[in-house]
């Protein structure tokens, strides 16, 4: 069955980096790209960018361009999403989606547990 | 970029009852608008695709209608596993952009 199981919960300091990891199986992982979504504490769904798992391509939102970075690793079927200069309203649960292509790639059924990332000094 | 409104942000409902979930954009989308379910603790699930097709599994007192700029996300009999938030989000153009979230809570 389509699984995406994601990396455990992290606390990072103010100005520090995290790297949330996302392995995938269960299908064609170059059948379907990768976006990845946030929800800060009592705040709505966040669409944070996609990678394109045949290519690495890559697009993100306008105001997280200068500090994420998503890629994939083929060989383990694994897509990660790294976020630099972390901010206390960077606090919230990230989660990896599998991505349908119509018009654009946008998350379809499958999606990660979610991975809390607390920012805190 | 484009802004997607949802109305209302909360609404509390009975079992049983009709629910209708409104989003707007702030430009048109074409079809490419769908409908997620979010619950507490769990990640959201697809419920609608392309305006009004419905994701495989999901039970058919869900539908979702609309073009252009208004679309409308209905459940017509509301069950107790249905209280949770719903987005809709618009995959017409670059940045993708989630709706604010409508909360169905239990009258």
């Amino acid at each position: 069955q389509v699984r995406l199981m994601q990396s455990g919960a992290e606390v990072k300091k103010p100005g520090a980096a995290v790297k949330v990891s996302c392995k995938t199986s269960g299908y064609t992982f170059s059948s379907h790209s990768i976006t990845w979504v946030r929800q800060a504490p009592g705040q709505g769904l966040e669409w944070m960018g996609w990678v394109s798992t045949v290519t690495g391509n890559t697009f993100y939102a306008h105001g997280l361009q200068d500090r994420v970075t998503m890629t994939i690793d083929p060989s383990t079927t694994t897509a990660y999403m790294e976020l630099k200069n972390l901010v206390s309203d960077d606090t919230a649960v990230y989660y990896c989606a599998r991505s349908t292509l119509l018009g654009l790639w946008f998350p379809d059924d499958f999606w990660g547990q979610g991975t809390l990332v607390t920012v805190s000094s | 970029d484009i802004q997607m409104t949802q109305s209302p942000s909360s609404l509390s409902a009975s079992v049983g009852d009709r629910v209708t979930i409104t989003c707007r954009a702030s430009q048109g989308v074409g079809s490419s608008l769908a409908w997620y379910q979010h619950k507490p603790g769990e990640a959201p699930q697809r419920l609608i695709y392309g305006v009004s097709s419905l994701q495989s599994g999901v039970p058919s007192r869900f539908s979702g209608s609309g073009s252009g700029t208004e679309f409308t996300l209905t459940i017509t009999s509301l069950q107790p596993e249905d209280f949770a938030t719903y987005y809709c989000l618009q995959h017409y153009t670059y940045p993708l952009v989630f709706g604010g979230g409508t909360k169905v809570g239990i009258k």
